[in-house]
């Protein structure tokens, strides 16, 4: 069964810092790997994606993310932290049926990020 | 800003009531997709829709219910509630012609509180 695990629950990073956020899927087929970020009170808005080609991704808000294979992985990055990156972030893995258009999303229990001044 | 609104915003209720909240996808989207967030099961897929017609089925409890009308606008339905239940319910839209998995728009959620 398809499956997102981001073992990190909380971290805390200074302002300036670098960051990794760690996210491991379980899926038979190509993954099709997403991003997202949610700010207190919003809706979750994507940072970025993989489908195919380049393994290294760039996103918005100068996030990136890179896929490997072989370890089935897909780590968003970011040299340096903002205060305003603070939120929660989720891995998704993307399941497809292509006889019938449906896709959705399976999400991991997400990554809250702290930013000290 | 995504372009999909979700009303109302916040509800709160009785264990034993029955809730219904609305999502207007993003103007032309044809797909809606209903999440469920809490904080112990995470996010979770419930439902989508695709120009009217069910198209996948996920965790979703045979007390809840959803469909998607002409407008294309959605609902989804709550019954029987109970404390449980209580959780943020996000609804996603994504364009027409997609059959990989795309990027999802998502509202603000509505965040249903039973009591």
């Amino acid at each position: 069964a398809q499956s997102v695990t981001q073992p990190d629950i909380h971290i805390t990073v200074s302002e300036g810092a670098s960051l990794e956020l760690r996210c491991n899927y379980s899926y038979g087929a190509t993954p099709y790997l997403f991003w997202y970020v949610q700010s207190p009170g919003q809706g979750l808005q994507l940072l970025l994606k993989y489908f195919s080609g380049d393994t290294l991704v760039q996103g918005i808000k100068g996030f990136e993310a890179e896929f490997k294979r072989s370890q089935s992985s897909f780590n968003l990055r970011k040299p340096s932290v903002h205060w305003s990156d603070a939120a929660e972030y989720f891995c998704a893995v993307g399941v497809s049926d292509y006889g019938g258009a449906t896709n959705k999303l399976i999400f991991g229990t997400g990554t809250l990020l702290a930013v000290q001044p | 800003d995504s372009g999909v609104t979700q009303t109302p915003k916040h509800l709160i209720t009785a264990t034993g009531q029955r809730v219904t909240l609305r999502c207007s996808p993003r103007s032309g989207d044809l797909s809606v997709y209903w999440y469920q967030q809490s904080l112990d099961q995470g996010l979770q897929f419930l439902i989508q829709y695709y120009n009217g017609e069910e198209r996948a089925k996920g965790n979703i409890l045979e007390r809840f219910s959803a469909q998607q009308f002409p407008d294309l606008h959605s609902e989804l339905n709550l019954s029987s509630l109970e404390l449980g239940d209580s959780a943020l319910y996000f609804c996603a839209s994504s364009p027409p012609g997609y059959y990989l998995p795309g990027e999802l728009f998502f509202g603000e959620g509505s965040r249903l509180t039973v009591l």
